[in-house]
């Protein structure tokens, strides 16, 4: 099933925002196979972060992810207007099987 | 520089089978690199991962799929299908393909997605 996700968080310029994803031992306690993708309205889905905590090459250096036990976490720091959209994590379940998150709505206030 | 899209139908009527192709260029499909996905996102929803085939041929389906889902390679034509069979409204969607970077573990490139609704 689907990891889960806040349905939305929001934030002020400048502040810091995390987002939270969260499995269980099938996916994404076992792997460190989680990846993260930025999606602006009526566009296609971007990788940001792959491998839990590695950034795509040209990705802002605010966006960093981590992950303790059965949750994974992308952090923005120093908010900025266009990091205003809806981010969708994805983990390595098993037997070669992937799954994603229900996705969160960032607002920039 | 690569470039994948989706094509097919935009429209299918309830019990049909929905077929897309994923024609890729600028770059060979035929490598041990990459695995080759389709994804889909119903109006307004999240994202879910359909099943992914390998270029030997090789397939992984989601599970609440795998009865209804084919995904094949076509080497010769370096693209991929996938099939969807006896269609439902619930199965109206943008569908994505994208490919799966193995070294890195996560969808790299995403081709522009095609709307396919279900409506008799």
């Amino acid at each position: 099933s689907a990891l889960t996700q806040p349905a939305s968080v929001s934030g002020s310029p400048g502040q810091s925002l995390t987002i939270s994803c969260t499995g269980s031992s099938r996916d994404v306690g076992s792997y460190n196979y989680v990846s993260w993708y930025k999606q602006h309205p009526g566009e296609v889905p971007k990788l940001i972060i792959y491998e839990v905590t590695k950034r795509l090459s040209g990705v802002s250096d605010r966006f960093s992810g981590s992950k303790s036990g059965n949750t994974a976490s992308l952090t923005i720091s120093g908010l900025q207007a266009e990091d205003g959209a809806d981010y969708y994590c994805s983990s390595y379940a098993n037997s070669s099987t992937w799954v994603f998150g229900t996705g969160t709505g960032v607002t920039v206030l | 520089q690569l470039q994948m899209q989706a094509s097919g139908p935009g429209l299918a009527k309830p019990s049909e089978t929905l077929s897309l192709n994923c024609p890729v260029s600028g770059g060979t499909i035929s490598t041990s690199s990459y695995y080759w996905a389709w994804i889909r996102q119903p109006p307004g929803e999240g994202l879910e991962w359909i099943g992914s085939v390998y270029y030997s041929g090789d397939t992984y389906y989601n599970s609440s799929l795998k009865s209804r889902v084919t995904i094949s390679v076509d080497t010769s034509k370096n693209q991929f299908s996938l099939k969807l069979s006896s269609v439902t409204v619930a199965d109206t969607a943008v569908y994505y393909c994208a490919r799966y970077l193995r070294d890195g573990d996560s969808f790299d490139y995403w081709g522009q997605g095609i709307m396919v609704t279900v409506s008799s």
